[in-house]
């Protein structure tokens, strides 16, 4: 199965300032297609996860333009280029290139 | 407005079944696949398997902890999921939720498996 790591595990972030979330894959994540089907997703403490990103840079309807996704192949980039109090939480990079379906270890943002 | 809502979560004992059901409004149910994500206490996200629409045969999968022991079923006709677990394991313990994968997840419902 094609795993995903992410790093940090934990960020301190103040706020205002951007932020930066890494996901690395085991594989590429190109499909035959010619698609990339990275996603990131959002969990807020005791809320069910959100996605924010899909396909490696397209924000979701409703999505803040703060966030952006970036990357290729096996090395993938969430950035929150402001960070506000209500960005706080579990991030999630997800991929769905090869099956099954995998999610990233988490990285908790939380403010200083 | 989309809306999945689970149910069914419960105390159960270990090797004991139970069954879980997402009822959803708000798209075209028949047409969407669904997922089914879980999350352990403080831990991460878990595929746990999806089941395609009728036009995909209702075609499922499973992750690997589960497969052999999970099954999923739908009713179009009711809008509604369904995620069988048979044998079940301390391990099964978690928030299940079910998705389309997209911006659109339940709420959750915890099945814990104990003695």
């Amino acid at each position: 199965d094609v795993v995903l790591t992410q790093s940090p595990l934990s960020l301190p972030v103040t706020l205002g300032q951007p932020a930066s979330i890494s996901c690395r894959s085991s594989e590429s994540l190109v499909y035959s297609d010619g698609n990339t089907y990275l996603n990131w997703f959002h969990q807020r403490p005791g809320q069910s996860p959100r996605r924010l990103i899909y396909k490696v840079s397209k924000r979701d309807s409703g999505v803040p333009d703060r966030f952006s996704g970036s990357g290729s192949g096996t090395d993938f980039t969430l950035e929150i280029s402001s960070v506000e109090a209500e960005d706080v939480g579990v991030y999630f990079c997800m991929q769905y290139t090869h099956w099954p379906p995998f999610f990233g270890g988490g990285t908790k943002v939380e403010i200083k | 407005e989309v809306q999945l809502v689970e149910s069914g979560g419960a105390l159960v004992q270990p090797g004991g079944s139970l069954k879980l059901s997402c009822a959803a409004s708000g798209f075209t149910f028949s047409d969407s696949a669904v997922h089914w994500v879980r999350q352990a206490s403080g831990k991460g996200l878990e595929w746990v398997g999806r089941i395609r629409s009728k036009a995909n045969n209702y075609a499922t999968s499973f992750g690997a902890s589960v497969n052999g022991r999970f099954t999923m079923s739908r009713d179009d006709s009711k809008k509604t999921a369904y995620l069988q677990m048979n044998s079940l394991q301390t391990e099964d313990t978690a928030v299940y939720y079910c998705t389309r994968m997209d911006n659109y997840w339940g709420q959750g419902t915890l099945v814990t498996v104990s003695s």
